[in-house]
């Protein structure tokens, strides 16, 4: 079957670093996405990795291993706007997204 | 308009009724999906639409039913609503399949049938 583990929630400190993992199990690879979803609000994109390796965007980086089913994601210098949950999302062989359940990243201050 | 757009923000339905949950966008993408969103579990997919005159079934269609008769419009409509239906809905849209294939999401309906 298709799985997708994450934390349910994770708390860091403004200004610090924080790493988000993600295991996967799908059929088929294609690439995977992590989303930024705030509460109440709708999921927007934040990186995508096909090969292995890290991508870097501004403070965002994230990271996959195919043959580990692995990726994290890692922000630096924390701002309190970074409160969020964050969704991990494997594209199947059929070009179909996989959600995990997210981490709910809490920012103190 | 600009993007993604659903309708209504927000519903509550009696048990037995139909109801339609709009969506549309203007980014011309070929691919559009129907998600629903609940507490504690991740986004699941309940039908999508590779382009303008096909449907398939997700994860969990029971329920539900869509249609795509142009580009823009991808209407979700729950022939008689349950409450096991209360949910948020989001309707996404991309380019087509292939990888890194963004997808774009809707503001979200928020669903409560009683």
């Amino acid at each position: 079957g298709q799985n997708i583990d994450q934390p349910t929630e994770m708390t860091a400190t403004e200004g610090a670093i924080v790493q988000i993992n993600c295991t996967y199990q799908t059929s088929g690879f294609n690439g995977l996405f992590w989303y930024q979803q705030h509460a109440g609000e709708a999921p927007t994109f934040l990186s995508y990795n096909v090969l292995d390796g890290l991508e870097e965007k501004g403070r965002f980086s994230s990271f996959l291993s195919r043959s580990k089913g692995y990726s994290y994601l890692l922000l630096k210098e924390l701002q309190m706007k970074d409160s969020a949950s964050y969704l991990c999302a494997p594209m199947d062989s059929n070009y179909q997204l996989i959600w995990g359940a997210g981490t709910k990243l809490i920012i103190k201050p | 308009i600009a993007g993604i757009t659903q309708a209504p923000t927000s519903q509550i339905l009696a048990a037995g009724r139909r109801m339609t949950l709009r969506c549309t966008q203007d980014m011309r993408h070929n691919a559009m999906y129907w998600y629903r969103q609940d507490l504690g579990l991740g986004l699941r997919l309940i039908h999508y639409s590779n382009t303008a005159g096909t449907t398939g079934k997700g994860e969990v269609p029971d329920g539900y039913s869509v249609s795509r008769a142009n580009t823009d419009d991808f209407p979700l409509t729950l022939a008689s609503a349950v409450p096991s239906q209360t949910s948020v809905y989001f309707c996404a849209s991309s380019t087509g399949t292939g990888d890194h294939n963004e997808q774009f999401f809707g503001p979200g309906t928020r669903l409560t049938v009683l």
